[in-house]
């Protein structure tokens, strides 16, 4: 089952522009994940925000998580032609004791060179 | 440090036919298996996982079944593979008993059933 949905499905931008991505959920977490798939490829883990946080910093990636409002939002500062993929976002393990990881439905970013 | 092997990359096979996709872990001891589909352009589906030898949980009931007959060996199987069974099929480790782990994936196999 999906956990929820991102928005948008696409983007198109432009290299060196901000891209921004938001994922929604609909059960109480232990963290959420953000992951990017290159195309035809495995999906690689990018960051990790806890519940009890609001904000996390990678690089030129932020994310941050409204636990209120079962969201969370991926943004890329001056993105590159590199960054062109897909991008979902994850519900972790859980403290009820499952450990299955819950993906959304994903936003397929094209960054123009 | 871990890898994760699975393989074929791509694979074609005829409506009915049996299917068995392999995926192997190195460098870490009881992780937690999963199988993922994902249909194109769309998101992945978690078919099965696995916290150990012999415990498969189900999550979608189709056509296709997993083993764990080894620690770090996950296996997905068909008996009789339909059309609907074409996809991008994914398998991933987490650390065991892990909570704020991430998932690793492998490179995914590609099937179309024909």
């Amino acid at each position: 089952s999906q956990q929820g949905e991102e928005d948008p499905q696409a983007l198109s931008i432009q290299e060196g522009e901000n891209a921004t991505m938001n994922c929604s959920y609909k059960t109480s977490i232990n963290n959420l994940q953000w992951y990017r798939q290159n195309s035809g490829r495995g999906l690689v883990h990018l960051i990790l925000i806890r519940s009890n946080e609001r904000e996390k910093h990678s690089g030129r990636l932020r994310v941050t998580l409204d636990t209120s409002k079962k969201s969370s939002s991926l943004l890329i500062t001056a993105s590159r032609a590199a960054d062109t993929a897909s991008y979902f976002c994850a519900t972790g393990p859980s403290t009820s004791g499952t450990y299955k990881y819950i993906f959304g439905t994903g936003t397929r970013l094209k960054v123009l060179a | 440090s871990q890898t994760i092997h699975q393989w074929p990359a791509t694979l074609v096979q005829p409506v009915g036919s049996p299917l068995s996709l392999e995926c192997t872990v190195e460098g870490t001891s009881n992780p937690n298996l999963y199988w993922y589909r994902q249909a194109a352009g769309r998101g992945l589906q978690l078919l099965f996982y696995s916290v150990g030898i012999g415990q498969i949980s189900s999550e979608v009931p189709q056509n296709l079944s997993a083993s764990r007959p080894q620690d770090r060996q996950f296996i997905l199987s068909s008996k009789k593979l339909l059309l609907s069974d074409s996809g991008f099929y994914l398998c991933a480790w987490s650390p065991d008993r892990g909570l704020n782990t991430e998932a690793f994936f492998g490179q995914g196999t590609r099937l179309t059933v024909v």
